[in-house]
């Protein structure tokens, strides 16, 4: 079974400053998608990035990019210029590809409570 | 366009009581999920539909959860004889489901369930 594991249960930077999340996981499958969810108070997980692992490119939105290591199964969320409305709880999940047995359920670590300060 | 909706926002009940969670997924979404989340967590699947089917109900902790889609878009997550462990917070989230590829999942702001 796939497991994804964010060792830090929480982090915490001043507002603009850069920030990295890290987030690892276990598999024995050579393709899959990978997530990062933000969920503020408001308990709505929101879609942050996504990386399909046969993609060499580190994915990038906006203020948000992933390093990918597929390798090391590692795959960190850093946050550039980081703003106080980033502050709330960032899940790293795993999906495996359609059609596979046991696709389409979102497989999530534990969280890392981001918290921006002024 | 209206995102995924869940109601109730909030459910209190007692020990041993039947509830039922509703979720409206995006339109023209085939693919809906069922996920929980305890405190302090991350979301545990429960149950997954394409269209009107359970595609993997692998999830379910146990007989007393049971939920149903039978038009292919409302569905209802039902807890019979519920227990004070219930108590989380019901994620539902849809996707589009393509055929082949990345498939993203779009969450509702959950049902926070209170077992007294």
């Amino acid at each position: 079974a796939q497991t994804v594991t964010q060792s830090q249960p929480e982090m915490s930077v001043q507002e603009a400053e850069t920030v990295t999340l890290s987030c690892t996981y276990d598999t024995s499958e050579n393709n899959y998608y990978l997530f990062w969810y933000k969920q503020p108070p408001s308990r709505q997980m929101i879609l942050v990035i996504r990386q399909e692992a046969y993609k060499q490119q580190n994915a990038t939105e906006n203020r948000f990019s992933v390093n990918f290591q597929k390798a090391a199964k590692s795959f960190s969320l850093k946050i550039s210029d980081s703003q106080l409305g980033d502050t709330a709880m960032y899940f790293c999940a795993f999906m495996k590809p359609y059609l596979i047995q046991g696709a389409q359920k979102l497989v999530f670590g534990q969280g890392t409570r981001l918290t921006i300060n002024p | 366009g209206a995102g995924v909706s869940q109601t109730p926002s909030n459910k209190v009940t007692e020990k041993g009581k039947y509830v039922e969670l509703r979720c409206d997924p995006i339109s023209g979404h085939t693919a809906l999920y069922w996920y929980r989340q305890s405190l302090g967590q991350g979301p545990e699947f429960l149950i997954y539909f394409q269209g009107t089917g359970a595609a993997d109900d692998s999830g379910l902790p146990n007989d007393r959860f049971f939920a149903v889609r039978p038009e292919g878009s409302v569905s209802t997550l039902k807890i019979q004889r519920t227990e004070r462990g219930d108590s989380a917070v019901y994620l539902c989230a849809s996707s589009l489901m393509a055929s082949g590829g990345l498939d993203t999942q779009y969450f509702g702001p959950g049902t926070r369930l209170t077992v007294l």
